[in-house]
């Protein structure tokens, strides 16, 4: 079955960047058919999608727009894995960060998307 | 972006009980809705993908309705287990998620 394993560092300073590590295990992150995503947890912003990363003959990443200037996802084919690193992080940005694969699923000829799996979470706590 | 809004935002039930909860997009998004289940500690798992297609290992207790902007989960006889905060989440553009519905035992 699919398992998804976070590692990265718990706190960061402020103005640094966070860099966190999703691993895959079952499948592959080259995968035509999976998006692979970030996504952050905190109670001031509830659950917040950051970008996604994915292989369709050739690679793309898309970012939310509140993130947009400070983020970069990159896949590893290597160690089939992909990392998230967050830059000029503050206080704001401590919270719960899931990776997460999103999958697509057919129904009534149209294509739909859900994250099906996800990773076990890391608290990152932005602080000096 | 899509602003997606929960009601109620806790909701106190009973072993047994049929509980509904809704979801409204604030613009149509189609059937592009997924609901997620999350527990205390733990990541969301998906329940509902393309507004009412169960994932695969779920209950059949828990069902989705809706299309447009307005969607609803229904759990037909509530659980110990099913306890837990409900997030509904959009992907007709940028993700965005509901604020969460928790679900306590009354």
């Amino acid at each position: 079955q699919v398992q998804l394993q976070q590692s990265g560092p718990g706190l960061v300073k402020p103005s640094q960047t966070l860099s966190l590590t999703c691993a895959i295990s079952g499948d592959s992150v080259s995968s035509n058919s999976a998006a692979w995503n970030w996504i952050r947890q905190s109670p001031s912003r509830g659950l917040e999608w950051l970008g996604r990363t994915y292989y369709r003959s050739k690679w793309y990443n898309d970012y939310a727009v509140s993130v947009k200037s400070r983020i970069t996802i990159n896949p590893d084919t290597s160690k089939n894995q992909f990392s998230l690193q967050l830059n000029s992080v503050t206080p704001e940005d401590t919270a719960v960060y899931y990776c997460a694969r999103v999958t697509k699923y057919s129904s009534s000829q149209y294509y739909y998307y859900g994250m099906d799996v996800w990773g076990q979470g890391t608290t990152v706590t932005v602080s000096s | 972006d899509i602003q997606m809004t929960q009601s109620p935002s806790s909701l106190s039930a009973s072993v047994g009980d049929r509980v509904t909860i809704t979801c409204r997009a604030s613009q149509s998004i189609s059937s592009y809705l997924n609901w997620y289940q999350q527990k205390p500690g733990k990541a969301p798992k998906l329940l509902i993908y393309a507004a009412s297609s169960l994932q695969s290992g779920v209950p059949s207790r828990f069902s989705g309705s809706g299309s447009g902007t307005d969607f609803t989960l229904t759990i037909s006889s509530l659980q110990p287990e099913d306890f837990a905060t409900y997030y509904c989440q959009q992907s007709y553009s940028e993700i965005t998620f509901g604020q969460g519905t928790r679900l306590e035992i009354k």
